[in-house]
């Protein structure tokens, strides 16, 4: 079947650290992939995509590349802020859509 | 690019009651979908609304608890019956364009 795992969190990090959350996923055909991004009291918005393998998406700093050959997609910043905290949801994309469990990160002056 | 407009943005209901949750696109859309993302957990799909036919549910989802209206291809509502606190929960409504989704703010209900 088709499913996202994620790292778990809550991750909390101080300012301008280094990023990962971790995303893998099993799909029975070639999804599209995700990144969303969840900031308090509000819906979910798109935060990167890739729609293919090798294919790298970036947005506001934050950064993921679609590995095909360790099913993989995991979401990278160089320096976050204060303002990146939010939930962060994995997601693939292939007849319809599938989340990960999401990942809370709280950054810290 | 969709723009989703979806209310109440919370509410607090009793148990028994039932709470109607409306979704307005900003433009025409064949399909509408609805998600629930229990607390701590990742968002499940809900059933799929199509204009002019009946909604589809997923498994576990059935039509008397989640009744859904889909009266023309820009809103939708989904109603939650007979509440319980089990039913605690963010509502969210999406839209699908070209290879992306979009969301509405969400709806979180608690059920007492």
């Amino acid at each position: 079947g088709n499913s996202v795992t994620q790292m778990e969190g809550p991750v909390t990090l101080s300012e301008e650290a280094f990023l990962t959350i971790n995303c893998t996923y099993t799909a029975t055909g070639y999804p599209s992939l995700f990144w969303y991004v969840q900031y308090p009291g509000e819906g979910l918005q798109l935060l990167l995509k890739a729609t293919k393998a090798d294919d790298k998406g970036s947005n506001k700093g934050f950064e993921a590349t679609y590995r095909k050959e360790t099913t993989s997609f995991h979401l990278e910043k160089g320096s976050v802020q204060v303002s990146d905290s939010a939930v962060y949801f994995c997601a693939l994309a292939i007849n319809q859509f599938y989340f990960g469990t999401g990942t809370s990160l709280t950054v810290i002056p | 690019s969709a723009v989703i407009s979806q209310k109440p943005s919370r509410d607090i209901c009793q148990r028994g009651t039932s709470l109607t949750i409306q979704c307005q696109v900003d433009s025409q859309v064949t399909m509408m979908f609805w998600y629930r993302q229990q607390p701590g957990q990742s968002l499940t799909l809900i059933a799929t609304a199509n204009q002019g036919s009946e909604a589809t549910y997923e498994s576990g989802f059935v039509i008397d608890k989640f009744p859904i209206s889909r009266p023309n291809l820009t809103f939708s509502t989904l109603t939650v019956s007979n509440m319980s606190p089990e039913d605690s929960s963010i509502y969210l409504c999406s839209v699908e364009g070209g290879t992306e989704a979009f969301f509405g703010q969400g709806t979180r209900l608690t059920v007492v």
